[in-house]
Formats: C-alpha cells, sequence, structure tokens
C-alpha cells in the first residue's frame, strides 16, 4: 500500500521567515495530494491540496509543489504568522479515496 | 459554511465495552469515513462507506468494529467490545470531490 514520510517532524520559524514541509510517497498511482492544519484539540482542517496534472499550486501564502517523477511534494508558507503555529499533515490519495497521511510536522513561529 | 460534527467530544468506557461514536456528514457528501489518530501517531484510515455499503477498510478495521448509516443524517462507528489501544482520536470525515472535510473529533479513553 501507499506510504507518506515527512520531514521535519518539528520546525520552527521567526516570524516573517517562510517554512518548508517536505514529503515523498511510494505508489505511483496515487494522484491527489492534500494538506491539512491540525490545531490543538481541532479536527484536520484543509488548507490547500494538488492534483498530479499540476506541479504548482499558489493560494496567498501558501504553496504546494509536485514532482512526480521523484514521488514527492512540498508545502511552502511564506512570510508566516504567530497563527500559522499549528500541526501540519500531508496525504496522499487516489481519486480522492483514503487518504494515507504522513506523520506530521510541528510549526512554531516565533514572534 | 456546513461542516462535520461528531459526538461526543470525549468518551470514557471500561474495557470491553461498546462504545458508539457519532458523525453528521455535510448534507450533500456521498462518501464518509472514519480515521484514528494514536497519540502522537499518524492519522490512520479505518473505513470508508458509499451507497450504504463499506467500499474500502483497513487492516484496523477488523470485526470489532462496525459502521453504519442509520438514517438519512448520522454516520456512526460501533467498536463492539474495546481494549485499551483503542485509545485514540476518532475522525469522521465526508467527501465532496476529492476534497475529504474532517470533524472535530472524538477522544476515546478506554481504561
Amino acid at each position: 500500500g501507499e506510504n507518506v514520510e515527512q520531514h521535519p517532524s518539528t520546525l520552527s520559524v521567526q516570524e516573517g521567515d517562510s517554512a518548508v514541509i517536505k514529503c515523498t510517497y511510494s505508489d505511483s498511482a496515487s494522484n491527489y495530494f492534500p494538506w491539512y492544519k491540525q490545531e490543538l484539540g481541532k479536527g484536520p482542517q484543509l488548507i490547500i491540496d494538488i492534483r498530479s496534472n499540476v506541479g504548482e499550486k499558489k493560494d496567498q501564502r501558501i504553496a504546494v509543489t509536485l514532482n512526480k517523477t521523484a514521488k514527492h511534494f512540498s508545502l511552502h508558507i511564506t512570510e508566516t504568522q504567530p497563527e500559522d503555529s499549528a500541526v501540519y499533515f500531508c496525504a496522499a490519495s487516489m481519486r480522492g479515496n483514503m487518504l494515507t497521511f504522513g506523520g506530521g510536522t510541528r510549526l512554531m513561529v516565533k514572534p | 459554511e456546513p461542516e462535520v460534527t461528531q459526538t461526543p467530544s470525549h468518551q470514557v468506557t471500561q474495557m470491553g465495552q461498546e462504545v458508539i461514536l457519532r458523525c453528521v456528514p455535510i448534507s450533500n457528501h456521498l462518501y464518509f469515513y472514519w480515521y484514528r489518530q494514536i497519540l502522537g501517531q499518524k492519522v490512520e484510515f479505518l473505513v470508508s462507506f458509499y451507497n450504504n455499503e463499506i467500499s474500502e477498510k483497513s487492516e484496523i478495521f477488523d470485526d470489532q468494529f462496525s459502521v453504519e448509516r442509520p438514517d438519512g443524517s448520522n454516520f456512526t462507528l460501533k467498536i463492539r467490545s474495546t481494549k485499551l489501544e483503542d485509545s485514540a482520536m476518532y475522525f469522521c470525515a465526508s467527501n465532496y470531490q476529492e476534497t475529504q472535510y474532517f470533524g472535530p473529533g472524538t477522544r476515546l479513553l478506554v481504561l
């Protein structure tokens, strides 16, 4: 089955700096890659997703890149703010079916 | 904005007892899921449900688990005889056009 690895497990940045989180996946049949933000005591909230027919997608300060050949995808957050502090999960699936999650990255943005 | 809701938010039970976790998916969604997250570990897929039947399930989803959509709005996960290792956060999700929307979760503690 699919296996998703995520790095780093923790990331600390200064407010205003950029943060990059990387994931690799194993199943070349996966074609949908969402990113979720989880705040303490809440469920995962979708922040951005990308499908395998595009290489990059951007939404304001958040961008995701996908390299299908290398089977990796990354989340980029620019101009980080304290409210960006949370745990971020990447995931992979085929056609939006069962999601296989990475291990999560705890992002801390220091004011 | 419509959202997935889950009840209860917390459940404490004795080992061997049955528990039912409840979810109300977003109303026009057709696919429903249960995931669990053991403290400090990855979010893991349990089961997906479509058209009143299980469409996919993981190895975790053994005979102790069952799902049901008893009416037009609720989606339930039953654990027949809880074990200590069932202690986890359980998330329900529903799906629209590949995107899965998660509920806030139920924290289950088995003593």
